[in-house]
């Protein structure tokens, strides 16, 4: 099993839908976790991390479910810049381990 | 101000060279890292370095080399480059411990041919 898994996507949304991302992660004693997107032949960025409350900024919600190994995001009414890889990170005291992100396309 | 910096952006260069990227953040970081992400987008990561540790991913051949003159500065060293080292090979900080947000660099696209 790999240690962070997400959606295979892509996700072809139209502009104004709701779109969720799935992550699971093997690591049972990861502590931090997170969100990031990278455009194309752009470097990864900081989204948002994911606090073990659930937290939201804006139109992003992430949760995290530690019983389950499992993070999500949400994304209320996407625009077309929404458009994007979303990566799921967790580090587990060493590293940062990245999923192998989920592609989403806000269709106009 | 550009928070984390690569140079050279694009690497063309042939087999059996020896090349370096360097890398440098002034965001007062304590941990630099350098990632490869191959043609399948997969983020892994090489190393990671603080003034304290190296921790090398075991997968990494032993040509790559991480070398920090300092602080700000975590370049990588390349020997004897190889077809499947083509990548793009991206830079990062972050403060010391696993709670903070990594910053990347530009991403550097090493092309061997």
């Amino acid at each position: 099993r790999k240690e962070v898994e997400q959606d295979p996507g892509p996700f072809n949304v139209p502009e104004g839908a709701t779109v969720a991302f799935n992550c699971t992660y093997s690591n049972s004693a990861s502590q931090s976790f997170f969100w990031y997107r990278q455009d194309c032949r752009k470097e990864p960025k900081l989204l948002m991390s994911v606090y073990s409350s659930g937290n939201e900024d804006g139109r992003f919600t992430a949760q995290l479910n530690r019983a389950s190994q499992y993070i999500s995001l949400l994304i209320r009414d996407s625009k077309l810049s929404d458009s994007a890889t979303y990566l799921c990170v967790v580090n587990g005291g060493q590293n940062f381990v990245f999923g192998p992100g989920t592609r989403l396309s806000v269709l106009p | 101000d550009t928070a984390v910096s690569q140079t050279p952006k694009y690497l063309v260069t042939q087999m059996g060279n020896d090349k370096s990227i360097k890398c440098e953040q002034n965001l007062g970081h304590d941990t630099m890292y350098w990632y490869k992400q191959d043609s399948k987008k997969f983020l892994k990561i090489m190393f990671s370095y603080n003034n304290k540790e190296l921790i090398i991913n075991e997968t990494v051949p032993n040509r790559f080399s991480p070398k920090s003159p300092d602080k700000a500065h975590l370049n990588l060293h390349i020997n004897s480059l190889e077809l499947g080292d083509s990548a793009v090979y991206f830079c990062a900080s972050s403060q010391e411990g696993g709670s903070y947000e990594q910053y990347f660099g530009p991403g550097t696209r090493l092309t061997v041919t």
